[in-house]
């Protein structure tokens, strides 16, 4: 099985900062990674897919980048609703990372 | 409006059964992969299941062989069986669109508890 790790677990940051969030697999997956934002109580939005693809209606601030087995989101320019808990996930057997909560 | 709805969650005693639904709505719903995903409150995602347009299934390996999941095109349904349930099932159960690469449609979750 393909294992996902994300760090960091936690990360605390201000508006206004770049953050980047890094995910690595246990083997290459090429391009098969997607990112998501989880608010409390809400369900998981997908932000990116295929590492790099901005899904649509998501501000141009979020970006991914990477290939094989290690990849980032970064979030250039926080804003207040983008504190939130991120999560990884390759797209082969759809396995996700632990998660990185991004605080204040 | 896209939209997915999830029904069927519950309190259950170990080694119980218990059948979740998902209502599609606003997309052609054979045209696309399904997944059930689920959360432990406080916790992260666990992929739970996929079907396929052709109807093809895939689960890990900690609910193969007690979940099945199934869909009914014709209603526009997905269906999650879970048989032979304990503690460590108890999370929200979201039913997902599967997409090219990514999960793109989630439902708000339904809530299955397993406890005595």
């Amino acid at each position: 099985d393909i294992q996902m790790t994300q760090s960091p677990s936690t990360l605390s940051a201000s508006v206004g900062d770049r953050v980047t969030i890094t995910c690595r697999a246990s083997q290459s997956i090429t391009s098969w990674l997607a990112w998501y934002q989880q608010k409390p109580g809400k369900a998981p939005k997908l932000l990116i897919s295929k590492a790099s693809n901005l899904e649509s209606e998501v501000p141009s601030r979020f970006s991914g980048s990477g290939s094989g087995t290690e990849f980032t989101l970064t979030i250039s320019n926080l804003e207040p609703e983008d504190f939130a808990t991120y999560y990884c996930q390759q797209y082969n057997s759809w396995t996700f990372g632990q998660g990185t909560k991004v605080e204040i | 409006e896209v939209q997915l709805v999830e029904s069927g969650g519950g309190l259950v005693q170990p080694g119980g059964s218990l059948r979740l639904a998902c209502a599609a709505s606003g997309f052609t719903f054979s045209s696309y992969d399904m997944h059930w995903v689920r959360q432990v409150v406080g916790k992260g995602l666990e992929w739970v299941s996929v079907i396929g347009t052709n109807g093809n299934t895939n689960y890990p390996g900690s609910v193969k062989g007690r979940f099945t999941i199934s869909r009914e095109n014709v209603n526009n349904s997905l269906y999650l069986q879970m048989n032979s349930l304990r503690a460590g099932d108890t999370a929200v159960y979201y039913c997902v669109r599967g997409a090219y690469s990514g999960m793109d449609v989630w439902g708000q979750g339904t809530t299955v508890t397993v406890s005595s």
